[in-house]
C-alpha cells in the first residue's frame, strides 16, 4: 500500500491567517492526490483534485500543489469554517489511502 | 443534487455480520461512477473499504477482502456492504460515497477518483 504521511499533525492559527498542509506520498503518485475537509462530527467533505483543481464551489482561498510525492495544501485567510481537520488521499491505485489527518485548530 | 443516506444496525456482536445500506437519490447509477464504502474508527482517520462500479466490478482493501461484500441493487437505487466476522476493531462510522473520475494526464491511462459527495454516516459498534 501507498502510504501517506501529513504534516504537522496539528496546528493552531487565527481568523485571516494563512496556513500550509504538507502530505507525502511513500511511492510515486504523479498528480493523483485529493483534498478533504471534515467538520467535527460531519461527513468529509472534497476540496480539491489532481493536486491542485478546485472542485466547484471550493473558495479560492484553497489552493493545491506538488507532484510525484511532496504535495501542499494552503489556505488562505482563514475562515472560521476552516477550523477542521484536513485529509490527503492518493487515487494512483486501490487501494487508495488517506493521510492521518491535520487538525487545524484556532488560536 | 445527488444525496446518500446509510442505515443499518448500530450494534452488532463480535464474530456477527454487519450489514449496511447506502440509499442513493437525485440521481442516477452512471456508467462512469463508482461507488465506495470508507470507514473512520472513533477519533482516527478514514479508511478506504471498497468499490463497486455500475456493472458490479468490485475492488476491495486486501486488509478486508476475505470478509466483505459490496453490491449494488439498481432497482433500488442502494449499495450494500457486508462485513462478517466483525471484531471491536470494526467498530467505525462507515460512510458511502460518490466516485466520479477525472482523466487528468493525457498520456496516462490512470483515472483520477475522488469522492466527491457523501452520505451522513452511520456509526457501528461491535460489542457483546
Amino acid at each position: 500500500d501507498i502510504q501517506m504521511t501529513q504534516s504537522p499533525s496539528s496546528l493552531s492559527a487565527s481568523l485571516g491567517d494563512s496556513v500550509t498542509i504538507t502530505c507525502r506520498a511513500s511511492h510515486y503518485i504523479s498528480i493523483y492526490l485529493n483534498w478533504y475537509r471534515q467538520k467535527p462530527g460531519k461527513a468529509p467533505e472534497f476540496l480539491i483534485y489532481a493536486a491542485s483543481t478546485l472542485q466547484s464551489g471550493v473558495p479560492s482561498r484553497f489552493s493545491g500543489s506538488g507532484s510525484g510525492t511532496d504535495f501542499t495544501l494552503t489556505i488562505s485567510s482563514l475562515q472560521p469554517e476552516d477550523f477542521a481537520t484536513y485529509y490527503c488521499q492518493h487515487s494512483y491505485r486501490t487501494p487508495y489511502t488517506f493521510g492521518q489527518g491535520t487538525k487545524l485548530e484556532i488560536k | 443534487q445527488v444525496q446518500l443516506q446509510e442505515s443499518g444496525p448500530g450494534l452488532v456482536k463480535p464474530s456477527e455480520t454487519l450489514s449496511l445500506t447506502c440509499a442513493v437519490s437525485g440521481g442516477s447509477f452512471d456508467t462512469n461512477i463508482l461507488w465506495t464504502w470508507i470507514r473512520q474508527p472513533p477519533g482516527e482517520g478514514l479508511e478506504w473499504i471498497g468499490e463497486i462500479s455500475h456493472g458490479g466490478f468490485t475492488d476491495y482493501n486486501p486488509s478486508l477482502k476475505s470478509r466483505l461484500t459490496i453490491s449494488l441493487d439498481k432497482s433500488k437505487s442502494q449499495v450494500s456492504l457486508k462485513l462478517n466476522s466483525v471484531t471491536a476493531a470494526d467498530t467505525a462510522v462507515y460512510y458511502c460515497a460518490r466516485t466520479p473520475s477525472r482523466h487528468i494526464v493525457p498520456s496516462d491511462p490512470i483515472l483520477n477518483w475522488f469522492f466527491d459527495v457523501w452520505g451522513r454516516g452511520t456509526l457501528v459498534t461491535v460489542s457483546s
